[in-house]
């Protein structure tokens, strides 16, 4: 089955730096990945995913890049702001199949 | 419209005993996933429902865990004698089926604390 690795864990960064967040995922076949940010003591939401049909999307102030050859997929948060602190999710899945996680990194972003 | 619920939102009970989680997922939706979630930690996948087809049970910890959905919509995940280290935030989350990438909508979550 599919297995996703996420790093770092924790990432804390100052206020208005960039911030970079990469998975590892072990099935070929996997076409889409999705990341989810959860705040604390909330739910985990989607806040941007790609599929694997492209290289790259944009939203805003966050990026997903993916690379199906090296099997990796990465997040980037520009201009990052307090609000921006929260625990970040990656995931693979085929189509409909059930989707893995990766282990989540707790992002810091100081004033 | 409605979102993911799940209930009870908290529950306490003492080791040894059954407990019972119940998720109702989007209306419409027909997969339906179980996580748990350390306090701390990421997202431990548990179960997936897809349909009518059978589910993919490979995530469950031990055979105390087991799960159903009836009617291809509520979800029930029961703990048998329940032990400490069965602390933590049960979390269901559906997606719909018809199109060839699905987000995931997660509920508010099953905090279970085991004493």
């Amino acid at each position: 089955g599919e297995n996703v690795e996420q790093h770092p864990s924790t990432l804390s960064v100052q206020e208005g730096d960039s911030a970079v967040i990469k998975c590892t995922y072990s099935d070929s076949a996997s076409n889409y990945f999705p990341w989810y940010k959860q705040e604390l003591g909330k739910r985990p939401q989607l806040i941007i995913d790609i599929r694997s049909n492209v290289g790259e999307k944009k939203d805003q102030r966050i990026a997903v890049t993916l690379n199906k050859t090296a099997k990796h997929f990465s997040l980037h948060i520009t201009e990052t702001q307090p609000e921006d602190s929260a625990v970040y999710f990656c995931a693979a899945s085929y189509q409909n199949n059930d989707m893995r996680f990766g282990a989540g990194t707790r992002l810091t972003v100081k004033p | 419209g409605a979102g993911v619920s799940q209930s009870p939102s908290n529950k306490v009970t003492e080791k040894g005993k059954d407990v019972e989680l119940r998720c109702d997922p989007i209306s419409g939706h027909t997969a339906l996933y179980w996580y748990r979630q350390s306090l701390g930690q990421g997202l431990e996948f548990l179960i997936y429902f897809q349909g009518n087809s059978a589910p993919d049970k490979s995530g469950l910890p031990s055979d105390r865990f087991s799960a159903e959905r009836t009617g291809g919509s509520v979800s029930t995940l029961t703990i048998q004698r329940t032990q400490q280290e069965d602390s933590a935030v049960y979390l269901c989350a559906s997606s719909s089926l018809g199109q060839n990438y699905n987000e995931q909508f997660f509920g508010p979550g099953t905090r279970l604390t085991v004493l």
